[in-house]
């Protein structure tokens, strides 16, 4: 089994600032099939990135995914006050498995 | 519009039963992979179980192989989850989630998903 670690657990930053989010992998992710997600309390996940790069479907272009092999990174550009939420990371090269989660709360 | 709609969750004793539902609508139900992922009270997501768009392959994590069963209704547009012999770590919002278009087996990211459904095991 893939295990994602991702980091740090808890970022704290302000709006307008960059976020930079990581996602490590115990082992190569096939085909870079890594996707990024957002989970607000009490709220379902939001699908943001798919291949490791892929913007789904009405995210904002503040959200960017890079890497390949076993590290990958979501970037936030600029935060706005709607994306203080946690973060999963998931891999589904090789069956499926998802990462701890980071939290990015305000400053 | 794409809408998935858990229902069935609630409290029973470890050891008992429960059954999942989860009412798909706005696609086409039989052409997409559907899985179950859960989240433990103040925890991370965890993939239980997925199912292809026949029906005719199933898949589940080792946590939950031999007591869960995943099934189908596409004449219906549902997606069930049997689960047996419940234990107190089963405990989890369990949400019904859309795999991709070319979802296969379970290499699959998701993209809807429902609101999830509270399944609390305690005696």
């Amino acid at each position: 089994e893939i295990v994602l670690t991702q980091s740090p657990g808890t970022l704290s930053l302000s709006p307008g600032e960059r976020a930079t989010l990581s996602c490590r992998a115990s082992q190569s992710v096939s085909s870079n099939y890594l996707a990024w997600y957002q989970q607000k309390p009490s709220q379902a996940p939001r699908l943001l990135i798919y291949g490791a790069s892929s913007r789904a479907t009405g995210i904002p272009d503040r959200f960017s995914g890079s890497g390949s092999g076993t590290d990958f990174t979501l970037t936030i550009s600029r935060l706005e006050p709607e994306d203080f939420a946690v973060y999963y990371c998931q891999q589904y090269g090789s069956s499926l498995t998802f990462g701890g989660g980071t939290k990015v709360e305000i400053k | 519009e794409v809408q998935l709609l858990e229902s069935g969750g609630g409290l029973v004793q470890p050891g008992g039963s429960l059954r999942l539902s989860c009412a798909a609508s706005g696609f086409s139900f039989s052409s997409y992979g559907m899985s179950w992922v859960r989240q433990a009270p103040g925890k991370g997501l965890e993939w239980v179980s997925a199912i292809s768009g026949s029906g005719g392959s199933t898949y589940y994590a080792d946590s939950v192989k031999g007591r869960f069963t995943i099934s189908r209704d596409n004449s219906k547009n549902t997606l069930n989850l049997q689960m047996n012999s419940l234990r107190a770590e089963d405990t989890a919002v369990y949400y019904c989630a859309r795999g991709d278009e070319y979802c296969s087996s379970t290499s699959c990211y998701f993209d809807y998903w429902g609101q999830g459904t509270l399944v609390t095991v305690s005696s």
